[in-house]
């Protein structure tokens, strides 16, 4: 059963450009959101962490947005650059324990 | 302290070998959790503890998997009869528990590779 979704599975666009990355979740009982990076062979790093009460997060260039009464969440990332070449996961965070993770966005920044 | 740790960082084996994992959670991070990763996927839930008490197990932790957290500090996770299918990404993560929800620290994780 997938409960959380990503939109695209992978994309591609050249560098200076504005990108937005979607993550659905079936459950609306949900409790936190969280975005991580993870680059190749790597582990998780943690971006940004939307609390229930919160509707969005902003670190640097990344802003994120959580929408539980449509079962999304977003990120949006200004002025992409190639060192954000990485795959970005979301996860839903349920009651007080467990993610759920999605299976990713790959993101290709061109010099 | 930086983080949570985890060791081997990559370990190859041969099928039917056993396997252990070592996960060092950040200090005073009572709850500890285990992850899989499989190639193009995202982390699938594996088993989850509270102190040294093992709360939930996934249905994907069949019998040849074991974990343990003994004193309620690092957390080992063995495989036994190793299969090639166990090839994956094994993270570990801990927390506190909070109000808020527990924020969920993640370690770089072992790559294991059954050949």
């Amino acid at each position: 059963k997938q409960e959380v979704t990503q939109i695209p599975a992978a994309l591609s666009v050249p560098e200076g450009e504005n990108l937005v990355l979607n993550c659905s979740f079936t459950d609306s009982a949900i409790y936190n959101l969280q975005w991580f990076r993870q680059d190749p062979g790597k582990g998780l790093t943690s971006l940004l962490l939307i609390q229930s009460s919160q509707r969005e997060q902003t670190s640097g260039r990344l802003n994120a947005s959580l929408d539980k009464s449509s079962g999304r969440s977003t990120l949006y990332i200004a002025a992409s650059q190639p060192g954000d070449s990485a795959t970005y996961l979301c996860a839903r965070v349920s009651g007080t324990y467990k993610y759920i993770f999605g299976t990713g966005t790959r993101l290709k920044v061109l010099a | 302290d930086t983080g949570v740790s985890q060791d081997p960082r990559h370990k190859i084996t041969k099928r039917g070998q056993n396997v252990t994992f070592r996960c060092d959670p950040i200090s005073e991070h009572n709850r500890l959790y285990w992850y899989r990763q499989t190639l193009g996927q995202g982390p699938e839930f594996l088993t989850y503890f509270q102190n040294e008490a093992q709360l939930e197990k996934s249905r994907l932790l069949s019998d040849r998997f074991s974990a343990e957290r003994p004193k309620g500090s690092f957390s080992t996770l063995e495989i036994q009869r190793t299969e090639q299918g166990d090839s994956a990404m094994y993270l570990c993560a801990s927390s506190l528990p909070a109000a808020g929800g527990n924020e969920q620290f993640f370690g770089p994780g072992t790559r294991l590779t059954v050949l």
